[in-house]
């Protein structure tokens, strides 16, 4: 069974600063992976996929890697912003479903 | 892009009662929709997988006659909390996957449900 780690749990930066979430997972069978933002009591918004043939995904600020063989997916964000504070999910889509890591809850500081 | 609605996006019940949540695809079919339930400050937990005219595939732990899934047309999944009680209290999250679009699928706003 798909297991979704995402490291750090927390995160707090200045505004300004770049950054780098973690995410890995223990099954290298995926069909894609995606990375969502959730602000607090909200649905989810979809902020990159990456099919399992592609490398990295690129939008405006955000850019996400994959790296299936060692089940592994970062996103970066360029430049952050107080308005970039939210929780960030990764997900893997496998043949009938889609985990979910725990996610990073970031804090950008003005 | 695809555009999944959910109905209501909040409830309140007491205790006993039932509640249905509705889930939509706008403007694309579904023939696969899933259930998620999200804890303050967790992840999502998938709940189950509902196919278009077949029984839903539940997750273990999940109790299959406590939520009701019910995916009757290729645009609408429903779950219905029977004798909800308030640790039934969560927020429930839908998700579509287009017919057309292999695996990719697209959420719903979510929907807070709490039982007093």
């Amino acid at each position: 069974k798909q297991e979704v780690t995402q490291i750090p749990a927390a995160l707090s930066v200045p505004e300004g600063e770049n950054l780098v979430l973690n995410c890995s997972f223990t099954d290298s069978a995926i069909y894609n992976l995606q990375w969502f933002r959730q602000d607090p009591g909200k649905g989810l918004t979809s902020l990159l996929l990456i099919q399992s043939s592609q490398r990295e995904q690129t939008s405006g600020r955000l850019n996400a890697s994959l790296d299936k063989s060692s089940g592994r997916s970062t996103l970066y964000i360029a430049a952050s912003q107080p308005g970039d504070s939210a929780t960030y999910l990764c997900a893997t889509s496998g043949n009938n479903d889609m985990r979910f890591g725990a996610g990073t809850r970031l804090t950008v500081k003005p | 892009g695809a555009v999944v609605s959910q109905h209501p996006s909040r409830v309140i019940c007491k205790s006993g009662t039932s509640v249905k949540i509705e889930c939509r695809s706008l403007d694309f079919q579904a023939t696969t929709m899933f259930w998620y339930r999200q804890f303050p400050k967790k992840s999502l937990m998938l709940m189950a997988t509902s196919n278009e005219g077949s029984k839903a595939t539940y997750e273990q732990g999940v109790e299959k006659d406590k939520f009701l899934i019910n995916h009757a047309s290729l645009t609408l999944s429903t779950l219905t909390v029977t004798s909800a009680h308030p640790e039934d209290s969560s927020f429930y999250i839908c998700s579509a996957r287009d017919l057309y679009a292999s695996y990719e699928q697209y959420f719903g706003p979510g929907t807070r449900l709490t039982v007093t």
